[in-house]
């Protein structure tokens, strides 16, 4: 079973522009959450997407946005980029059953953004 | 509010020796979880053990062991025999909500298992 891929690895940006983020997850897998993870800040819930209805939310800018499709695969966008958005940002996948509604997550190895 | 605290940045150990892991949570919440996850160089986070509040059993899993006390808002763990493949940034977390993939983490422990 392929695990949560992310794509791509590894992008550099400048101050301004937006990005978009790819995140496929476990087939199977309706939850769909990111994180940003950086040396200062730590990791840090940016949103949850379920059944392509965003779930929750971190206490992040309006700048950072997702969407979640049918398939569950989902997107994360920043727009106007800062150069504080330098992050690594995970991605992960969950079952979520009714039975089990707090599932462990299962993580990408993630998309390491650097803004110039 | 929610925090968890990893009092530990850096350990080092050398192969075969034990170690512990704190970690401290606060929670105004009487249901919750707790998690820890390990994160290898490669970057992804690896998911070890989830823990429900209302259940305070210690748990083992090989070398791996839980400890978890309400009583001190502690879920410490530790490495039996360490190997140099334990080698990683090891995350306690915290989620509070019934449903909600909302994981408040630690800052992480960096564990160095010399061989």
């Amino acid at each position: 079973k392929a695990g949560v891929t992310q794509t791509p690895r590894y992008l550099i940006k400048t101050r301004g522009q937006q990005v978009t983020l790819s995140c496929s997850p476990i087939s199977g897998h309706r939850s769909v959450s990111w994180y940003q993870q950086t040396p200062g800040q730590g990791l840090q819930f940016l949103f949850e997407y379920f059944s392509e209805t965003q779930r929750n939310k971190g206490n992040f800018p309006g700048r950072f946005s997702g969407r979640q499709f049918s398939n569950s695969r989902s997107e994360m966008n920043v727009s106007t980029l800062e150069l504080g958005d330098s992050a690594l940002y995970l991605c992960a996948s969950s079952l979520v059953t009714t039975s089990d509604p707090n599932e462990k997550l299962f993580f990408g190895s993630g998309t390491q953004l650097s803004v110039l | 509010a929610q925090k968890v605290t990893q009092a530990q940045t850096e350990i080092s150990v050398v192969e075969k020796e034990d170690v512990t892991l704190d970690c401290v949570y606060e929670t105004r919440d009487t249901t919750y979880y707790l998690f820890w996850y390990k994160q290898p160089p490669s970057g992804e986070l690896v998911f070890l053990i989830r823990r429900n509040s209302f259940d305070e059993q210690n748990e083992i899993s090989g070398r791996y062991s839980w400890n978890f006390q309400k009583s001190t808002s502690s879920f410490n763990f530790t490495i039996t025999a360490s190997q140099v493949v334990d080698s990683a940034v090891y995350f306690c977390a915290l989620s509070e909500a019934r449903g909600a993939n909302n994981l408040f983490f630690g800052t992480g422990t960096r564990l160095t298992v010399i061989p």
